[in-house]
């Protein structure tokens, strides 16, 4: 089955340190996208990619960064400057049937700063 | 202006009620309208894309008004599993999806 996959489903990162979440698609869809998700907020666009080896960044990309080496991953780090980095991540793909069929997410990955 | 705007709630109904959710969005611009579904700590799920003719699916219909910049998505005869938040999501102009902070609604039995 098709579908995109996030890894890992619960993390912990210490104050000072970098942390890579993962993100893999086989739906041979040519975009992905990071987002951000706090409690009672809406999803805020971290950084997206239309296509390999190129990526822009998003609404708050301020602290994180991403490579785009394949079509199928797409890697985000939180890097010791997000100030703020506890949240919930969600990576996205679409294809381009996205004006009719949106986005696919993956399942998410839970970020907690211990 | 936000760009995305919605009524948090909760919405509380009984099973069998209709009950509706209003969306406003900024950007005049924009030529993509969504409504997704997201359970508690899980990911957004799509629910149905939105068209300027209206469309329906099952118990579910989406209205689109452009010269107000408005969508709404209709609930008929609710079922508990229902129960979600409603992400009103429409595209930005750059290629991205802008999503509203969600409608949560609770049915009860």
């Amino acid at each position: 089955d098709g579908g995109i996959t996030q890894s890992p489903k619960y993390l912990f990162r210490k104050e000072g340190q970098n942390v890579t979440l993962s993100c893999e698609q086989n739906l041979n869809h040519d975009a992905m996208y990071w987002y951000r998700q706090d409690p009672g907020q809406g999803l805020r666009l971290i950084y997206y990619s239309q296509i390999v080896n190129d990526f822009q960044k998003g609404d708050i990309a301020e602290g994180y960064s991403v490579s785009r080496e394949k079509k199928e991953s797409f890697p985000l780090t939180v890097t010791s400057a997000q100030k703020n980095p506890t949240a919930f991540y969600l990576c996205a793909s679409s294809g381009s049937d996205r004006e009719d069929y949106g986005y696919t997410f993956g399942s998410g990955t839970r970020l907690t700063v211990v | 202006r936000k760009e995305v705007e919605q009524d948090p709630g909760p919405f509380n109904v009984p099973e069998g009620a209709t009950v509706a959710f209003n969306c406003t969005y900024s950007n005049s611009a924009s030529q993509s309208f969504f409504w997704y579904r997201q359970d508690c700590r899980k990911e957004p799920k799509l629910l149905m894309s939105v068209y300027s003719s209206g469309n329906e699916d099952g118990r579910f219909t989406a209205q689109l008004n452009r010269a107000s910049q408005y969508i709404s998505l209709l609930i008929r005869d609710s079922k508990l599993s229902d129960s979600a938040t409603y992400l009103c999501v429409v595209n930005s102009g750059y290629s991205t999806l802008t999503f509203g902070k969600g409608t949560m609604l609770l049915v009860s039995p």
